[in-house]
């Protein structure tokens, strides 16, 4: 098993500029979160799904827009990147939430905006 | 909200020895669980833990939570041990919700051969 899958791994991106990240997992699991990570501020929830279809906001939504049209993906947008989300994003997937939500990460994406 | 402090920050450890993490958190929970995120970046689910004790190989957890903690033990430490270990914690007034965890700082573990 893949387990989850994130691309791209690495990106360069100029101020305004457009892009998605794309997460795959292949547990069959329910539920999917995009997370960011910065020095010193630990993992932050962006954004999360409970199931296909659904999208909720998490800690830091601003400038990020997500999508789960299959179960087994959730795509991350940036519609105008900005310097300050130069990150590490990291998608996750657990089958349920709560009494056995474990989190399965992927390797992260690293994404640097000029 | 709640707050989850790790410590030690940081620790230096010589290949062989044994360390405790520990992870404090500011309310009752029911939704704990340690990463290790290794050097490169790769962020792997140890533990589960809410309550009680579980052991896997060289590492264990325990969580307290009637006292908010919860300590990892890594016992006989090898330098594939290095890295960041991560608490996480979602509050039981949100039914420890995943989607409610709250990350710790972290401990960076550094294991010397």
């Amino acid at each position: 098993n893949a387990g989850v899958t994130q691309t791209p791994k690495f990106r360069v991106l100029k101020t305004g500029q457009s892009m998605t990240l794309l997460c795959a997992q292949d547990m069959n699991h329910e539920y999917m979160y995009w997370y960011r990570q910065d020095p010193g501020m630990g993992l932050r929830l962006i954004h999360y799904s409970v199931g296909e279809g659904t999208t909720a906001k998490g800690e830091v939504p601003d400038g990020y827009n997500v999508s789960r049209l299959k179960k087994q993906n959730f795509l991350l947008g940036l519609e105008s990147a900005a310097p300050s989300q130069t990150s590490v994003y990291f998608c996750a997937s657990s089958y349920s939430d709560g009494g056995t939500g474990e989190l399965f990460f992927g390797e992260g994406s690293r994404l640097t905006v000029l | 909200g709640i707050q989850v402090e790790q410590s030690p920050p940081d620790l230096i450890l010589q290949e062989g020895a044994n360390s405790t993490l520990r992870c404090n958190f500011s309310d009752s929970v029911n939704n704990l669980q340690w990463f290790h995120q290794n050097p490169w970046g790769q962020l792997i689910n140890l533990f589960y833990i809410p309550s009680g004790t579980k052991q896997n190989g060289r590492l264990s957890a325990t969580t307290v939570a009637t006292e908010r903690y919860s300590l990892l033990y890594i016992s006989s430490s090898q330098t594939t041990d290095s890295g960041v270990y991560f608490c996480a914690v979602a509050p039981m007034n949100y039914g420890g919700a995943t989607n409610k965890l709250i990350f710790g700082t972290g401990t960076l573990l550094a294991v010397q051969p």
